[in-house]
């Protein structure tokens, strides 16, 4: 696609429950990045891949939280036992590369747990 | 880890000039961003500026780098109703993180007409 790509937009869940959010990344691009942003604050990273492969996990908060990218494209974050501090909007990027490469973010999803 | 400051909140009238001020702590990034947020919208790059040079412009933008001091500006020249809008400023990483982004807190820059 010509941008970057997150489903659903939005997702309301209880406590407890496991959510999986969606990043279609730019084609082409081998770097792909998870970023979540609570309410009145900056993104804060959270994982980032290079290929396949993470390059990068020392964001994720604790072991609840994972993500894939299979076939180093889509990629999918997977919460597990969500708690209420997770909502947040969870932002995707992708670049070309890594340093100096621009990112482009997708428009996000918001989490709502109840 | 890295810590970039920003002051929260901009109001200025149509047409004046912005300056959105940004401080970060790690002297050895690469690269430094401003983004722009809209309501309900991703992050828009709007300039960067690698960590060699001391001023970068761009039509209406003009980024400004103290490296001594660690001071990163934005100015918006003749700024319009549309320029509304959350702008962050970010630095890379370095070694092992050198791959994300650290973020502001973001500046919410209000334009009245």
């Amino acid at each position: 696609g010509a941008g970057v790509s997150q489903t659903p937009s939005n997702k309301v869940t209880e406590k407890g429950k496991y959510v999986e959010l969606r990043c279609d990344p730019i084609s082409g691009h081998t770097a792909l990045y998870w970023y979540r942003q609570s309410l009145g604050q900056g993104p804060e990273f959270l994982i980032y891949f290079q290929g396949t492969g993470a390059a990068d996990d020392s964001g994720l908060p604790n072991d609840r939280f994972f993500a894939v990218r299979p076939e180093g494209s889509v990629s999918t974050l997977k919460i597990q036992r969500t708690e209420r501090g997770d909502s947040a909007v969870y932002l995707c990027a992708s670049a070309r590369g890594t340093t100096g490469n621009e990112q482009f973010f997708g428009p996000g999803t918001r989490l709502t747990v109840l | 880890g890295e810590d970039v400051e920003q002051s929260l909140f901009l109001s200025v009238r149509e047409g004046d000039s912005s300056v959105i001020n940004c401080t970060y702590t790690d002297s050895s990034s690469t690269y430094l961003y401003w983004y722009k947020q809209e309501p309900g919208a991703g992050l828009q790059l709007l300039t960067y500026i690698f960590s060699n040079m001391d001023m970068k412009q761009d039509q209406r933008l003009t980024v400004l780098l103290n490296k001594k001091d660690k001071h990163l500006s934005l100015r918006i020249a003749d700024t319009q109703t549309g320029d509304s809008a959350i702008y962050f400023c970010a630095e890379t990483g370095r070694g092992s993180t050198l791959g994300r982004l650290y973020f502001g807190r973001g500046t919410q820059l209000t334009v009245w007409p």
